[in-house]
């Protein structure tokens, strides 16, 4: 059981480049979301899934997208990657349906440099 | 909207001694209280939440907190501190439906 995996570990884009992190759970979870820490900032959601096939708009979605075409598996991609999207970014999910209470479950992160 | 302010960004304190790390929140509502921990390199993990009944909620590792209505606060502590309590901790408010709101984050240190 490998809980919440995350693909790459490290990457470095220049402006306008377009990429895709991949997170995955073996878990099961009906939930799933995408994160950006910043220093001082904490954790920020930029977007979100209930459940296969549906998505939705987090904090902070502007420049981002995202694909749940798989239970375990959720995407999020850069179009063209902007120097403000340097950040690490984080994959949780979520057991049950309630994502009010429900503990989250983290990946290790992704760390990205936009030049 | 909900927020969550956490006062302190380094907290230090001497191996052995009692550590407090300071969360208050604002939100319309009942609120769901959370603290997570972030070692070096690592995704976070969970410690402790507050949902409803006992306002002093024991989670992992020896930490607890105090849910405090009139002060709006869910102060993070530990009798006895040890050097590899180290970390990032994390305070983080919900209300009923809506998604997670994190603080900035505390940086913890323990010195031997």
């Amino acid at each position: 059981n490998a809980g919440v995996t995350q693909t790459p570990k490290f990457r470095v884009l220049k402006t306008g480049q377009s990429m895709t992190l991949l997170c995955a759970q073996d878990m099961n979870h009906e939930y799933m979301y995408w994160y950006r820490q910043d220093p001082g900032m904490g954790l920020r959601l930029i977007h979100y899934s209930v459940g296969e096939g549906t998505t939705a708009k987090g904090e902070v979605p502007d420049g981002y997208n995202v694909s749940r075409l798989k239970k375990q598996n959720f995407l999020l991609g850069l179009e063209s990657a902007a120097p403000s999207q340097t950040s690490v970014y984080f994959c949780a999910s979520t057991i049950s349906r309630d994502r009010s209470t429900d503990t989250q479950y983290f990946g290790p992160g992704t760390r990205l440099t936009v030049l | 909207a909900q927020s969550v302010a956490q006062p302190e960004d380094q907290v230090n304190v001497a191996e052995g001694n009692p550590l407090t790390v300071k969360c208050t929140y604002s939100v319309s509502g009942n609120p769901y209280l959370f603290w997570y921990v972030q070692y070096p390199n690592r995704g976070l993990q969970f410690l402790l939440k507050y949902i409803t009944g006992d306002n002093l909620v024991k989670g992992s590792y020896g930490f607890e907190a105090e849910f405090n209505k009139s002060q709006t606060s869910f102060h993070l502590k530990k009798p006895s501190a040890l050097v590899s309590d180290s970390a990032l901790y994390f305070c983080a408010v919900s209300r009923r439906g809506q998604n997670f709101v994190f603080g900035p984050g505390t940086r913890l240190s323990v010195l031997p």
